[in-house]
């Protein structure tokens, strides 16, 4: 069965600093694998997606993600946080079967302080 | 640029009650997704709905739970008799193709009093 685990509930990063947003997956078969971001009130909105193509995939809003199958991670960076990135934060995997239904983490809220 | 729609954005409801919450998928699409997020909790799959019938069902998804595809355009969540616990939001989600990504409305937030 598929799941995913993110690390750390909240993470708060200083405006200009480096962003990591942890996640490990497991799966039975080679992973699909979804950034998605949750701004307050709104719905989610695909950050970017790894489908077995290049490992470091390059998302929206200046964030990338590496796909590490050695260490079975798929960790959220940006370089440079911006106090706009302010947000939950779900990693999630595509379950199997014929439904691609999505399995989610539990979600990291970011702060981004001045 | 397409979108998924849903309405109401909120909606309020006694303990008991049937509630209906509203989606319009992207129009090509031809997979539908019901999910939904207790507050601060994780985001939860519910049902997906293909070629006018459930393909896949969550624990969560019991027999208070149906979907509906009533006229090609709408995909609806209705619960018959509403829970305190149902209180989350939905969230709807479309998809054109076997491979392609979800794409998500902006939820529903459902409230059992």
């Amino acid at each position: 069965a598929q799941s995913v685990t993110q690390l750390g509930s909240h993470v708060s990063v200083s405006e200009g600093a480096l962003v990591l947003l942890r996640c490990n997956y497991s799966s039975s078969v080679p992973p699909y694998l979804f950034w998605y971001v949750q701004y307050p009130n709104q719905g989610l909105q695909l950050l970017l997606k790894y489908t077995s193509a290049a490992t470091l995939v390059k998302g929206i809003n200046g964030f990338e993600a590496e796909f590490k199958k050695s260490e079975t991670s798929f960790h959220l960076t940006k370089p440079s946080a911006h106090m706009s990135d302010a947000a939950e934060y779900f990693c999630a995997v595509r379950g199997g079967g014929a439904t691609n239904k999505l399995i989610f983490g539990t979600g990291t809220l970011l702060a981004v302080q001045p | 640029e397409p979108e998924v729609t849903q309405t109401p954005s909120h909606q309020v409801t006694q303990m008991g009650q049937e509630v209906i919450l509203r989606c319009v998928p992207i129009s090509n699409h031809l997979y539908f997704y019901w999910y939904r997020q207790i507050l601060g909790q994780k985001v939860e799959f519910l049902v997906s709905f293909y070629n006018n019938e459930i393909s896949e069902k969550s624990e969560i998804f019991d027999d208070q739970f149906s979907v509906e595809r009533p006229d090609g355009s709408n995909f609806t969540l209705k619960i018959r008799s509403t829970k305190l616990e149902d209180s989350a939001m939905y969230f709807c989600a479309s998809r054109e193709g076997a491979v392609s990504e979800q794409f998500f409305g902006p939820g529903t937030r459902l409230t059992v009093l």
